[in-house]
């Protein structure tokens, strides 16, 4: 069955360290796998796409298919950054399956 | 462009009634998607439907939800005789696109609480 796992439900860094949130996922094809961003008090918004290899805000992820991971990187966390995270997969048919979030808090 | 209008934001229902949540998509989204997400869990597919059409349900609960997007106004997605474990946010996506996850844009949600 296709899952989606973050296991952490919260993170906190310091400003300025870098994160690292984890993904792992299960799927027998070709997976398409995005990170979504919620802020405090805003809607769920995508962050980047596996496909697009792109960095947005300073975040990257990278498709490992060998640990069937897509872990959310940063170099240099800013307060900003503290949002709840939630990674998810492309299911198939217009559907997505998603992990059930990590709560990121970025200490001044 | 307004984006995805959910309505209303806070839903509060005596067990037995009936909720009706509204998700207006974005201007030329003629996609709408409907998730849940229980308390301490991630959002969960429910429904995709496209005008007039229910594509895919295979998320919905057998009993007492629905689902319907007309040809004129919102998509509606009803509970019948709500109980306490439909307490939740019911999010709606629209897409452009018929790519899950491709495009989609996300609606506030609209918060369930069953009494």
């Amino acid at each position: 069955a296709q899952r989606v796992t973050q296991p952490e439900k919260l993170l906190s860094v310091f400003k300025g360290a870098p994160v690292e949130l984890k993904c792992n996922y299960s799927y027998s094809g070709s997976p398409e796998l995005f990170w979504y961003v919620q802020y405090s008090r805003q809607r769920l918004q995508l962050l980047l796409r596996h496909i697009s290899r792109e960095s947005i805000k300073g975040f990257t992820a990278d498709l490992n298919k060998g640990e069937t991971s897509f872990h959310l990187k940063k170099p240099f966390a800013q307060e900003e950054d503290s949002a709840m995270y939630y990674c998810a997969l492309n299911q198939g048919a217009q559907k997505l399956v998603f992990g059930q979030g990590t709560r990121l808090t970025i200490n001044p | 462009n307004a984006g995805v209008m959910q309505n209303p934001r806070h839903l509060v229902r005596r067990r037995g009634q009936e909720a009706r949540l509204r998700c207006s998509p974005m201007k030329g989204h003629s996609h709408v998607y409907w998730y849940r997400q229980l308390p301490e869990e991630g959002l969960k597919f429910m429904v995709y439907l496209q005008k007039e059409n229910i594509i895919d349900e295979s998320g919905m609960p057998k009993e007492r939800f629905s689902a319907e997007f007309p040809k004129e106004g919102p998509s509606i997605l009803r509970i019948q005789q709500v109980v306490r474990g439909d307490s939740a946010a019911y999010f709606c996506a629209s897409s452009p696109l018929d790519r899950g996850g491709y495009g989609y844009t996300f609606g506030s949600g609209t918060r369930l609480t069953v009494v």
